[in-house]
């Protein structure tokens, strides 16, 4: 079925170091691909996406692009800043479109 | 502003009670969503509704069970049958688009603690 690997956590990191958040996918076709942010204590919220292969979504510095020839789309920043600690999922539709499966979560902790 | 509302934010019971979790959003979304959150297993999902009087159980549905009278709430009983009802819960909406999948808008969540 449907899947998506995150890379393990935690991920720790100084302030304006370079961010890489390794996901994987399987699955039937090409669906949607998000990423999702939750801080301490709060729900997720929507990062960005990117709807078809080649898109790239970006948002807040952040950035991912969905390549289907490595069925990826890993999470990338520049420069992290501490405010951007919180656990980041990769997440896609169901095969029925019905739901999203999510990644295991990968937390990142960012020091000044 | 729109957005989704859970309440309470932290759920105290003892064992063997059963307890509503509360979901309500003014987004207009027609699917709804319930999502439990354990540290280092992301988010399961246990129940989802596409429409009004409709819902479907998810991969964790045993243990718990949902109504969807209204469109803008979706609560949440986690009952006695649950083995370990201790967890973060999360409510989600969505405009469905089958065969696609849309973005979800989450609320803030509930933690509920069994004890």
């Amino acid at each position: 079925g449907d899947s998506v690997t995150q890379m393990e956590g935690p991920v720790t990191l100084s302030e304006e170091a370079f961010l890489t958040i390794n996901c994987t996918y399987t699955a039937t076709g090409y669906p949607s691909l998000f990423w999702y942010v939750q801080y301490p204590g709060e729900g997720l919220q929507l990062l960005l996406k990117a709807t078809k292969a080649d898109d790239k979504g970006s948002n807040k510095g952040f950035e991912a692009t969905y390549r289907k020839e490595t069925t990826s789309f890993h999470l990338e920043k520049g420069s992290v800043q501490v405010s951007d600690s919180a656990v980041y999922f990769c997440a896609l539709p169901n095969q029925a479109g019905t739901a999203l499966i999510f990644g295991k979560g990968t937390t990142l902790s960012v020091s000044s | 502003d729109g957005g989704i509302t859970q309440s309470p934010k932290y759920l105290f019971r003892k064992e063997g009670q059963n307890v509503t979790l509360s979901c309500e959003q003014n987004l207009n979304h027609d699917a709804m969503y319930w999502y439990r959150q354990d540290p280092g297993q992301g988010l399961r999902l246990i129940y989802y509704s596409q429409i009004v009087n409709d819902f479907q159980k998810g991969d964790i549905a045993e243990g718990y069970s949902v109504s969807r009278e209204k469109k803008e709430s979706f609560p949440l009983t986690v009952t006695s049958a649950q083995k370990n009802p201790t967890a973060f819960y999360l409510c989600a909406s969505s405009i469905p688009l089958a065969g696609v999948g849309d973005t979800q808008y989450f609320g803030p969540g509930t933690r509920l603690t069994v004890l």
